[in-house]
């Protein structure tokens, strides 16, 4: 079966420090993506950045990027100089490649950043 | 090109009405997703439709709950009898089909579903 596990309810971080989220993932299916989504108070899902089961190098998107560990089924997202905009909820999800049908998320990380 | 969307985006409902929330899929998009998120979870896959075809409602319970994504117009997630339980944050998310790649999921904002 396939499983999003996130182990963080919450974090804190410092206003321009780097904070990383938590993700580990199991699945028997070798061909499988990773997404990280921020969710707002507002409400909305918002992509953030996605990996590939066969990328050779971690995915980075301006402050975004994931620290995939393929053997040990991670993909923690790491935010390097955190903004105050950047409290919200972030979720990581994963879905097969072959089976776009099954994306599945974790409980997700309430990210909260002090000034 | 606008993005999905999806109406009401607040809908309140008494025990035992019908709750209908439509979603319009992204310009060029043909497959269509719905998510329920439950206050302080995360989302829960509950079917996955294509054009005019259902092709995966295994999240979907198996009473009172229906969904559609006919030739012409919007999906329609359509839950009768509506129970307290229902209230949730209903996401729709839509992608232009499967690949050989990944495939992104472009989500609606949402339609936020108060059951009294």
């Amino acid at each position: 079966a396939q499983k999003i596990t996130q182990t963080q309810p919450g974090m804190f971080v410092q206003e321009k420090e780097a904070v990383t989220l938590d993700c580990t993932y199991d699945t028997s299916d070798p061909s499988y993506g990773l997404f990280w989504y921020k969710q707002p108070s507002s409400g909305e899902m918002i992509f953030l950045i996605y990996q590939g089961s066969y990328d050779q190098q971690n995915a980075t998107e301006g402050r975004y990027s994931l620290n995939f560990q393929k053997a040990r089924k991670s993909a923690n997202l790491v935010i390097s100089a955190s903004q105050l905009g950047d409290s919200a909820m972030y979720f990581c999800a994963m879905s097969h490649v072959f089976a776009n049908n099954d994306m599945r998320f974790g409980a997700g990380t309430r990210l909260t950043v002090k000034p | 090109n606008a993005g999905v969307m999806q109406n009401p985006r607040h809908l309140v409902r008494r025990r035992g009405q019908e709750a209908r929330l439509r979603c319009s899929p992204m310009k060029g998009h043909s497959h269509v997703y719905w998510y329920r998120q439950l206050p302080e979870e995360g989302l829960k896959f509950m079917v996955y439709l294509q054009k005019e075809n259902i092709i995966d409602e295994s999240g979907m319970p198996k009473e009172r709950f229906s969904a559609e994504f006919p030739k012409e117009g919007p999906s329609i997630l359509r839950i009768q009898q509506v129970v307290r339980g229902d209230s949730a944050a209903y996401f729709c998310a839509s992608s232009q089909g499967q690949a050989l790649s990944y495939n992104e999921q472009f989500f609606g904002p949402g339609t936020r579903l108060t059951v009294l």
